[in-house]
């Protein structure tokens, strides 16, 4: 079954902590981007990739770092500079040119401790 | 920059009822508009596309229209359903270039069908 798979659901960050979560796809997609979402607002772009080893940052990438070394995978860093990471973090992804929908994984729910 | 508003926030009808969201838009140059559904605490399901050169898509009981020059969509649920009960989200995509992928999304409408 094709498909975008998050993990962890849940996770926990202590002060001063990175904390990676992962996202893999099997639609062998070259797109993929990293969305946050707070109560009651709709997404927000964090960073995205068009291709291997290639990506960009998006509208609030302060805090975060990502990396694309395979197609399958975008793992995304919450560093200890992101003062505010409380929030559903969700990954998507998309065959480029912008025409087709973009397909999502469950999300990763990170809060502090 | 592109702003993107739902209205309304949130809605409440009985089952049965054909109901409309609205979703509107500050910048005409978009690639394509989509709309999604998102059931709590999950990610997001696509439902329509509408490409920048079209006006209407429908699946089911769900129709998609789009005005781009008044910067308008709508989302046209018929014959409504407890199961329609989610958050449904609508997106635009940029118009240009390489950046057709980075979706700008309303805060959505939160949608519930009263048995």
């Amino acid at each position: 079954d094709g498909g975008i798979t998050q993990s962890p659901k849940y996770l926990f960050r202590k002060e001063g902590q990175n904390v990676t979560l992962s996202c893999e796809q099997n639609l062998n997609h070259d797109a993929m981007y990293w969305y946050r979402q707070d109560p009651g607002q709709g997404l927000r772009l964090i960073y995205y990739s068009q291709i291997v080893n290639d990506f960009q940052k998006g509208d609030i990438a302060e805090g975060y770092s990502v990396s694309r070394e395979k197609k399958e995978s975008f793992p995304l860093t919450v560093t200890s500079a992101q003062k505010n990471p409380t929030a559903f973090y969700l990954c998507a992804s998309q065959i480029p040119g912008g025409n087709q929908p973009q397909h999502f994984g469950d999300g990763t729910r990170l809060s502090i401790l | 920059k592109q702003e993107v508003t739902q209205i309304p926030a949130a809605l409440s009808v009985p089952e049965g009822e054909n109901l409309v969201l609205n979703c509107s838009f500050t910048d005409s140059a978009i690639y394509n508009l989509q709309w999604f559904r998102q059931d709590p605490g999950k990610g997001l399901t696509s439902l329509l596309l509408i490409q920048s050169s079209q006006r209407e898509q429908t699946s089911g009981r769900l129709n998609a229209s789009l005005d781009k020059s008044s910067g308008r969509s709508t989302l046209y649920i018929a014959a409504s359903q407890p199961g329609d009960s989610a958050t449904y989200l609508c997106a635009v995509s940029p118009n240009y270039g390489g950046s057709q992928g980075n979706l700008i999304f309303g805060k959505g409408t939160k949608l519930s069908v009263k048995p």
